[in-house]
């Protein structure tokens, strides 16, 4: 079955930057356009990052709100995709979510939370 | 950005009680997806191309809509449907998401 699993999330200061790791099972990782999204406490869904397949070289495409700070990324060779976060700031405290393609299959999702 | 509006933010409905909610569009949509989310839970696809159920959805739920105008009912309401639904369009970049509709038992 399609699994998803995210982690790295954690407590970290404004300023700072972490990276977000989701291991994926279940399907042909290589073939499927991956993204990041995040729901702040209580607030809708927020999407924030999408890479597509190595035959679109690998593009990638960012919300407004973290483009400059964040990179997306991905490893086909471990099914995994990655989401570099750096200048985070408060407003990025949410809960994170990898999901694929048309946002069919979603992680369970990881906590940051950024704070002083 | 094409911006989403759900309508209302908060609703409550009876067992077996027929529900629609409603999802506008600032900017014409091609399709319009929906999501349903329980607490502390992820969001799971729910309804796709804007009337297909996703897998293991109970066809008591419906989608409809095009343009700017989209809704999701439910014919007879059950427990098991108390939840938030958010709508989301993949039309234009960024991919947004509504405020989404917290769905309660009365």
């Amino acid at each position: 079955q399609v699994q998803l699993v995210e982690t790295g999330g954690g407590l970290v200061r404004p300023g700072n930057s972490l990276k977000l790791s989701c291991v994926t099972s279940g399907f042909t990782f290589s073939n499927y356009r991956m993204h990041w999204l995040r729901q702040p406490p209580g607030k809708r869904l927020e999407w924030i990052a999408v890479i597509t397949v190595k035959s679109d070289n690998y593009g990638a495409n960012y919300a407004e709100s973290v483009k400059g700070r964040f990179t997306i990324s991905r490893d086909d060779s471990k099914s995994s995709v990655y989401l570099q976060m750096n200048r985070l700031r408060e407003e990025d405290t949410a809960t994170y979510y990898c999901s694929r393609y048309y946002f069919d299959y979603w992680g369970q999702g990881t906590t940051l939370t950024v704070s002083s | 950005e094409n911006v989403l509006t759900q309508s209302p933010a908060i609703m409550s409905a009876s067992l077996g009680e027929k529900v629609t909610m409603s999802c506008r569009a600032s900017s014409s949509v091609n399709y319009m997806y929906w999501y349903q989310q329980k607490s502390d839970a992820s969001p799971k696809l729910w309804i796709y191309y804007t009337s297909n159920l996703a897998p293991g959805v109970p066809a008591r739920f419906s989608g409809s809509g095009s343009g700017n105008s989209y809704s999701l009912t439910i014919s007879s309401m059950e427990g098991e449907d108390a939840a938030t639904y958010y709508c989301q369009q993949f039309t234009s970049s960024p991919y947004t998401f509504g405020g989404g509709t917290k769905l309660e038992i009365k």
